[in-house]
């Protein structure tokens, strides 16, 4: 089993939608969470950094952390088509400069 | 601000050989890890260094080392490259081990 499970997606929404992608881990050591956006043949894009358990919220975006669940969250809200790519989820026991742990990626399209 | 660079962009190399790729990192930081991306197994952690000492290592044969310089620029070197080496390698730098950590756009290397 995996520390990381991500659902592979690929996930198809219409423009304007509220997309939720999700991520389960089992290292109850993660401390830090991380997402990021992956367009094709780029690096990934850091979206999101948060700490321990709660919201965040950043514009089109918000980040949810549940420590006891060991489940982690990404709403984007108003999706656009520019918002098709792949999103990853990433922890860490100590923070982002230290070993990443990532799931499998979710590819995302959101259509016209 | 510059992001982080890497060079090359894209290699082509043929099974035996040896490869070294390079990593300049936001200008300030100092904590510099590199990760192999791969259709099969997603991102990989293979190892992390902070002020020109590994701090840390993932599951990869001795084939792969790297090393960091006194201006926080890492390299990696791959030897005796096998054709499953064929990858996407990222290299990401965080000011330090417990801040975000952002990638560059990585270095496309295929063994034939």
């Amino acid at each position: 089993q995996k520390e990381v499970e991500q659902d592979p997606g690929p996930l198809s929404v219409p423009e304007g939608a509220i997309v939720s992608l999700n991520c389960t881990y089992s290292n109850s050591a993660f401390q830090y969470f991380m997402w990021y956006r992956q367009y094709s043949r780029k690096g990934p894009e850091l979206l999101m950094y948060t700490y321990s358990s709660g919201n965040k919220e950043d514009g089109r975006f918000t980040a949810q952390v549940d420590k006891s669940s060991k489940y982690i969250s990404l709403f984007i809200r108003d999706s656009q088509p520019s918002d098709s790519a792949t999103y990853l989820c990433a922890m860490s026991e100590t923070g982002g400069g230290n070993k990443l742990t990532f799931g499998t990626g979710t590819q995302l399209k959101v259509e016209l | 601000k510059a992001g982080v660079t890497q060079t090359p962009r894209y290699l082509i190399k043929t099974r035996g050989q040896q490869v070294t790729l390079s990593c300049s990192p936001i200008s300030g930081h100092r904590s510099v890890s590199w990760y192999q991306q791969t259709p099969g197994q997603g991102l990989q952690f293979l190892f992390e260094y902070f002020s020109e000492t590994q701090r840390n290592k993932g599951n990869f044969p001795g084939r792969f080392s790297g090393r960091q310089f006194s201006n926080s620029r890492s390299e990696m070197n791959v030897s005796t490259l096998e054709l499953g080496d064929s990858a996407l390698y990222l290299c990401a730098s965080s000011l330090d081990r417990s801040t975000e950590a952002f990638f560059g756009q990585g270095t496309r290397l295929t063994v034939v």
